[in-house]
């Protein structure tokens, strides 16, 4: 069965400063991978996914993610962190031609002035 | 704006009631997901429906169960309500199924029993 690990529940970083989310996931079939964001009080949102395509995924709003099997990582980053990226990010996996996805448990972003 | 519409926003019933949660997809999806996120169990898929079947089932309980209308409109019926059912519950929809389709998320109902 598939599952999704986040390290860290909570990420402070500087204005400015790289972002780095970190997301392992455990799959028996090659994956789809997903990171999706949720701002307060708002539904998730999908911010990149990984489809076997390129193995470097470009997303919204600066994000990029990239997908290493030999790690069974899908880490979430961005070069330059705005106020605006303050938000919890979930990391998600679906087996392909399985119909539903796991989510991790998510990690909560911090931006600092 | 997703276009994934949820009703109500908010609920507040007690121990032992029945609520309904009710979800538009966007126009032309046809998958329905639902969703509950707790502080504690985060955000658990709890079953989807794909053109008025159901097609996947997670960590739903006995005490709920859902259905997809013939227009598409999804309901999550929660019944013999326990504290712990306290929580937001998410819709999404998509146009075909999970993998590659992106899923929309609703705002969500955020559900209070007392």
């Amino acid at each position: 069965a598939q599952s999704v690990t986040q390290l860290g529940s909570h990420v402070s970083v500087s204005e400015g400063a790289l972002v780095l989310l970190r997301c392992n996931y455990s799959s028996s079939v090659p994956p789809y991978l997903f990171w999706y964001v949720q701002y307060p009080n708002q539904g998730l949102q999908l911010l990149l996914k990984y489809t076997s395509a390129a193995t470097l995924v470009k997303g919204i709003n600066g994000f990029e993610a990239e997908f290493k099997k030999s790690e069974t990582s899908f880490h979430l980053t961005k070069p330059s962190a705005h106020m605006s990226d303050a938000a919890e990010y979930f990391c998600a996996v679906s087996d392909r031609g399985d119909d539903k996805i796991i989510f991790g448990k998510g990690t909560r972003l911090h931006i600092l002035p | 704006d997703s276009g994934v519409t949820q009703t109500p926003k908010h609920l507040i019933t007690a121990t032992g009631q029945r609520v309904t949660l009710r979800c538009s997809p966007r126009s032309g999806d046809l998958s329905v997901y639902w969703y509950q996120q707790s502080l504690d169990q985060g955000l658990q898929f709890l079953i989807q429906y794909y053109n008025g079947e159901e097609r996947a089932k997670g960590n739903i309980l006995e005490r709920f169960s859902a259905q997809q209308f013939p227009d598409l409109h999804s309901e999550l019926n929660l019944s013999s309500l326990e504290l712990g059912d306290s929580a937001l519950y998410f819709c999404a929809s998509s146009s075909r199924l999970a993998g590659t389709d992106t899923q929309y998320f609703g705002p969500g109902t955020r559900l209070t029993v007392l």
